[in-house]
């Protein structure tokens, strides 16, 4: 059975900062992997989608990666602002989806 | 504009009091899924559906009924909801199984006293 962590669980960081949010999961047959954005109480927006012949995918200052050899999913947000504050989810697709827990990002001003 | 509808948003109930969360897409998708998501265990799939008439169970399909009836819609049924099916509760679908990209409602948040 997939399982997808997302390291760490929380992070806080200063207005400006780039900073790299973690997905790994333990099974690399994967049809695609997904990020999203979750802001509280919301539901999930997609940010980012790597089908799993693509290495990686940009829109605007996020960057996702994707190594499938090594069960790897990056999340690069690059000077990060106080509106990218929310909890940042990835999920991984085969024959079913499985979601990691999540990373709480709080951007200070 | 393509969205993942979901109602009602909010609903607070008894036990043993029969309920349905109604999700619609006007996508034209063929999957579609329900999750709930609750603080420390994350999303979890209820039910699923590949097409009209065609569902199948998730990983905590207990207590939960759905139907396929019509391809933009998809209810899930809670025929005698219990405190523990308190919880957040996330409608999406994707135009091919799981291999495409994911849109989620925007949640219906269901307290059962």
């Amino acid at each position: 059975k997939q399982e997808v962590t997302q390291i760490p669980a929380a992070l806080s960081v200063p207005e400006g900062e780039n900073l790299v949010l973690n997905c790994s999961f333990t099974d690399s047959a994967i049809y695609n992997l997904q990020w999203f954005r979750q802001d509280p109480g919301k539901g999930l927006t997609s940010l980012l989608l790597i089908q799993s012949s693509q290495r990686e995918q940009t829109s605007g200052r996020l960057n996702a990666s994707l190594d499938k050899s090594s069960g790897r999913s990056t999340l690069y947000i690059a000077a990060s602002q106080p509106g990218d504050s929310a909890t940042y989810l990835c999920a991984v697709s085969n024959n079913d989806m499985r979601f990691g827990a999540g990373t709480r990002l709080t951007v200070k001003p | 504009e393509a969205q993942v509808t979901q109602n009602p948003r909010y609903l607070i109930t008894v036990t043993g009091k029969k309920l349905t969360v109604t999700c619609s897409q006007n996508m034209n998708h063929e999957y579609m899924s329900w999750y709930r998501q609750d603080p420390g265990l994350g999303l979890r799939q209820i039910y699923y559906s590949m097409n009209v008439e065609v569902t199948d169970k998730g990983d905590v399909p207990e207590g939960y009924k759905v139907s396929r009836k019509e391809k933009r819609n998809f209810p899930l049924i809670l025929e005698s909801p219990s405190p523990n099916q308190t919880s957040l509760y996330f409608c999406a679908s994707t135009r091919f199984s799981t291999r495409g990209e994911l849109f989620f409602g925007e949640g219906s948040r269901l307290t059962v006293l």
